[in-house]
């Protein structure tokens, strides 16, 4: 197994512009979680995909923000017109199917908004 | 919603000691199973050890042990014979069961001295 990857792991824009992360996560895992952590906090849910079907969105996730897992495999996250408040890590985890499974964690990808 | 408070923004242990730290939680799912997560500096986070909440007997990982009082809505992790890799933020999560998100407290900062 090689582990939850995502690209970049940093990105720095200006404000206003899009941006879009992607995801790809351990083979076989089915569930794909996007959560977002900003210093000096724990990761905050956002959204998750069971294969290509998006089953749960926070309401963190404003109309910016939007994200797809197309063919069910690695998964996209892509902010809108982004905002200072915006920066933060955004990390990616994958588990195998079913709520009891453990979610096993990307490296993330660090944002900054300038 | 569920809620995890950690309330020991920073610890310290020598090498070789133990060191024990706090985490509570609130939940209303009846059966679930509990995190702890290490985040090393500038590194992804990795999984130390879980607990089902339906079992009595605490989860051990090696080194790595919790004290788990469900009534009490406690989750507490021990670190045996710390060592100066364990050093990290640490952070626990709770509650996956029927809900898929896992929900992080904001963590624990863990200094090992020599």
């Amino acid at each position: 197994d090689t582990g939850v990857s995502q690209n970049p792991r940093h990105k720095i824009t200006k404000r206003g512009q899009n941006v879009t992360f992607r995801c790809d996560p351990i083979s076989e895992h089915n569930r794909l979680y996007w959560y977002r952590q900003t210093l000096g906090q724990g990761p905050e849910f956002l959204t998750y995909f069971q294969n290509e079907a998006q089953l749960e969105k926070s309401r963190l996730l404003s109309d910016r923000f939007s994200a797809e897992r197309p063919k069910g495999s690695f998964s996209t996250l892509e902010i809108q017109r982004t905002e200072q408040g915006d920066s933060a890590m955004y990390l990616c985890a994958s588990s195998l199917d079913g709520t009891r499974e453990t979610q096993y964690f990307g490296p993330g990808t660090r944002l900054l908004v300038l | 919603a569920q809620t995890v408070t950690q309330s020991q923004p920073e610890m310290s242990v020598q090498e070789a000691e133990t060191v024990t730290l706090s985490c509570t939680y609130d939940t209303s799912e009846s059966d679930y199973y509990l995190f702890w997560y290490k985040q090393p500096p500038s590194r992804q986070m990795i999984l130390v050890i879980r607990q089902e909440a339906y079992k009595q007997q605490n989860a051990t990982e090696n080194r790595f042990s919790v004290n788990f009082q469900k009534a009490a809505k406690s989750f507490s992790l021990k670190i045996s014979d710390s060592q100066l890799g364990d050093a990290a933020m640490y952070f626990c999560a709770c509650c996956t069961g029927t809900a898929s998100k896992l929900t992080f407290g904001t963590g624990t900062r863990l200094q090992v001295t020599l």
